[in-house]
């Protein structure tokens, strides 16, 4: 079975600093994708950004990047020059091809400090 | 114009009534889901449906069924409701179940169970 760990519950940065958000997973599939997905207070899921799980290289979307490291599982998400309008609960998730389904982690709420 | 709606967004009910939550996708997706967010914000797929019909059912109560009328409803009935059914309901759909796939939610049904 996949599990998605994220072990900081909050995090906080101040506005146009960098942040860093962690994630571990476990899986024993081969072929499977990561996800970072965005909840702000209005509730909306926002994918952030993806990754291929076979792909070396870290997806990088505007500010957001990760950090994948295949051999320790991690899978971190690092947010550049942060905005007061990235302040969100951040989820992290895995999906392999059983379905589509997302495998969600615990979340970190993440505070912008102006 | 609403990618995926979900309606009501908040239902308060009384412990043993019957509920539904409606979801519709406009975006001519083959794929549609249903996750509960608890009180702690964790996420977790219910159910997933693939052109009308069911292929992820993640072990929910019988008292939950859903029901995919075609590709772009997917609705949730929830008979006999308690009190651990409190909860956000959120649908999400995609192009199909490959697993890379972004996932589209709704706005999310916030339950409330007396």
């Amino acid at each position: 079975a996949q599990t998605v760990t994220q072990s900081q519950p909050e995090m906080s940065v101040q506005e146009a600093e960098t942040v860093t958000l962690s994630c571990t997973y476990d899986t024993s599939e081969s072929d499977y994708y990561l996800f970072w997905y965005k909840q702000p207070p209005s509730r909306q899921m926002i994918l952030v950004i993806r990754q291929e799980a076979y792909k070396q290289q870290n997806a990088t979307e505007n500010r957001f990047s990760v950090n994948f490291q295949k051999a320790a599982k991690s899978f971190s998400l690092k947010i550049s020059d942060s905005q007061l309008g990235d302040a969100a609960m951040y989820f992290c998730a895995s999906s392999y091809n059983q379905g589509g389904k997302l495998i969600f982690g615990q979340g970190t709420e993440l505070s912008v400090k102006p | 114009d609403t990618a995926v709606s979900q309606t009501p967004k908040y239902l308060v009910t009384q412990m043993g009534n019957d509920k539904s939550i409606k979801c519709e996708q406009n975006l001519g997706h083959d794929t549609m889901y249903w996750y509960k967010q608890d009180s702690k914000k964790f996420l977790k797929i219910m159910f997933s449906y693939n052109n009308k019909e069911l292929i992820i059912n993640e072990t929910v109560p019988n008292r939950f069924s859903p029901k995919s009328p075609d590709k772009a409803h997917l609705n949730l009935h929830i008979n006999s409701l308690e009190l651990g059914d409190s909860a956000v309901y959120f649908c999400a759909s995609s192009q199909d179940v490959v697993a890379y796939n972004e996932q589209f939610f709704g706005p999310g049904t916030r339950l409330t169970v007396l």
